[in-house]
């Protein structure tokens, strides 16, 4: 069974600060892809990005950044210089390589003040 | 590219009534996805179709819920007769075969029975 933990339910910040969302997993698959999703108040659901479980480099796109530990069997994920537009709830979530289902964390709430 | 295409964006209607609601996959994905989104259980995976057959529907959470997908470019997910507690927001997603490629997100509809 694939299990996302996100142990951090809301984080507020204010503006310009950084804010890091932590995301554990568990899988018994030796491949699969982790990824992060974006739901702004508008409701819709925003790809972020995808990670191949053998890709463990870290990346970065613009203000947002992905830590990738396989041997702590974490992929966070950091915005720096936070700004209000950030304010969203975030998902990571999980999948096998040869699975079409993807098991989602409970998301974290970021709140980002003026 | 036109991304995932859902309405009705927002319904409201009575218990007891029928509800429709449509969905246009990304061109050319052959895969096709209804989740629901509460808050108390999160995003769920309802149906999940595979060139417009479908191939689990192990979430559909009791008879009153149906979906068909006639073509490629079309999906339905109907609901008869609603009740309150299908109020949620019903996403549907789409994606390229093999499984593992990013699933991406309509908009939502928002769906409340009153």
């Amino acid at each position: 069974a694939q299990k996302v933990t996100q142990a951090q339910t809301e984080i507020s910040v204010v503006e310009k600060e950084d804010v890091t969302l932590d995301c554990v997993y568990e899988t018994r698959d030796t491949t699969y892809y982790l990824f992060w999703y974006k739901q702004p108040p508008s409701g819709e659901l925003v790809f972020l990005i995808r990670r191949n479980s053998f890709d463990e480099q870290n990346e970065i796109s613009g203000r947002y950044s992905w830590n990738f530990q396989k041997s702590t069997s974490s992929f966070n994920f950091t915005i720096t210089a936070s700004q209000v537009v950030d304010s969203a709830v975030y998902f990571c979530a999980l999948s096998g390589v040869n699975d079409y289902k993807l098991s989602f964390g409970a998301g974290t709430t970021v709140t980002v003040r003026a | 590219d036109a991304g995932v295409i859902q309405s009705p964006r927002h319904e409201v209607t009575e218990m007891g009534q029928e509800v429709t609601l449509r969905c246009k996959p990304i061109s050319g994905h052959n895969s096709l996805f209804w989740y629901r989104q509460t808050m108390m259980r999160g995003l769920e995976l309802l149906i999940y179709f595979n060139n417009n057959v479908p191939i689990d529907d192990s979430g559909m959470p009791e008879d009153r819920f149906s979906a068909k997908m006639p073509n490629a470019s079309f999906s339905t997910l109907k609901i008869q007769p609603s009740e309150p507690r299908d109020s949620a927001v019903y996403f549907c997603a789409s994606s390229l075969f093999p499984t593992g490629n990013t699933i991406y997100f309509g908009e939502g509809s928002w769906l409340t029975v009153v």
